[in-house]
């Protein structure tokens, strides 16, 4: 069984629409995150909740909205895409905020045309 | 501002030799840190984490130190195997920021 799923795996489209990921874990966390993940393969946060509220929001332009409506779900959609949004997004759960081990999904890849 | 870096971006181990993957960090406030192992098309895996209270730890095949002294951290893996090629990131946090910070990681490849 998948412990964090993200679906679309793969997600192509062109620039200016709008598009989103779904992400769910059943590990029973408490904390889910995203993250995206350039071509250079540097990771950075983008947001974070715990118990459907949101505790981490980076510096992300506002079309990106994340969007909790449980605990076990984190969606992320983006609007107006842009050409710099292509990226590989990752998805994460934890047991609960703080300082502990952080489960990823496998991604989703995003190729803006 | 607060940066996780890498001494090495590739490294080339021959089967069956110990590997050290190296990172420094420059936050000192930072007490907990994590070791991720990333495969192609796959994300990130957990593989060991340390808190700031230790110098050492081990896991199956893997042993984390830290050194807060110079703020560096190593990843040793012992015996490697062709299943240990992937790229490998540490990442730190403190308490009051809650979120990891990751560092550029470090390609491993092993050599049969």
């Amino acid at each position: 069984d998948t412990a964090v799923s993200q679906t679309p795996k793969y997600l192509v489209t062109q620039m200016g629409n709008d598009k989103s990921i779904k992400c769910e874990q059943n590990l029973g966390h408490d904390t889910m995150y995203w993250y995206k993940q350039d071509s250079k393969k540097f990771l950075k946060i983008m947001f974070s909740y715990n118990n459907k509220e949101l505790i981490i929001n980076e510096t992300v332009p506002n079309r990106f909205s994340p969007k909790s409506p449980d605990k076990a779900h984190l969606n992320l959609h983006i609007n107006s895409l842009e050409l710099g949004d292509s990226a590989v997004y990752f998805c994460a759960s934890s047991l609960d905020r703080g300082n502990q081990p952080q489960h990823f999904g496998d991604g989703t890849r995003l190729s803006i045309l | 501002g607060e940066s996780v870096g890498l001494h090495l971006p590739t490294l080339s181990v021959q089967e069956g030799d110990n590997s050290i993957i190296n990172c420094a960090y420059s936050n000192s406030a930072s007490d907990y840190f994590i070791w991720y192992k990333q495969e192609s098309g796959k994300g990130p895996q957990f593989i060991i984490d340390i808190r700031s209270n230790m110098d050492k730890r081990q896991g199956q095949r893997v042993t984390v130190l830290l050194n807060k002294t110079v703020k560096h951290l190593s990843l040793q893996i012992a015996a490697t195997q062709p299943g240990d090629s992937a790229v490998y990131f540490c990442a730190e946090s403190n308490f009051g920021n809650e979120k990891l910070t990751f560092g550029t990681g470090t390609r491993l490849t092993i050599i049969p």
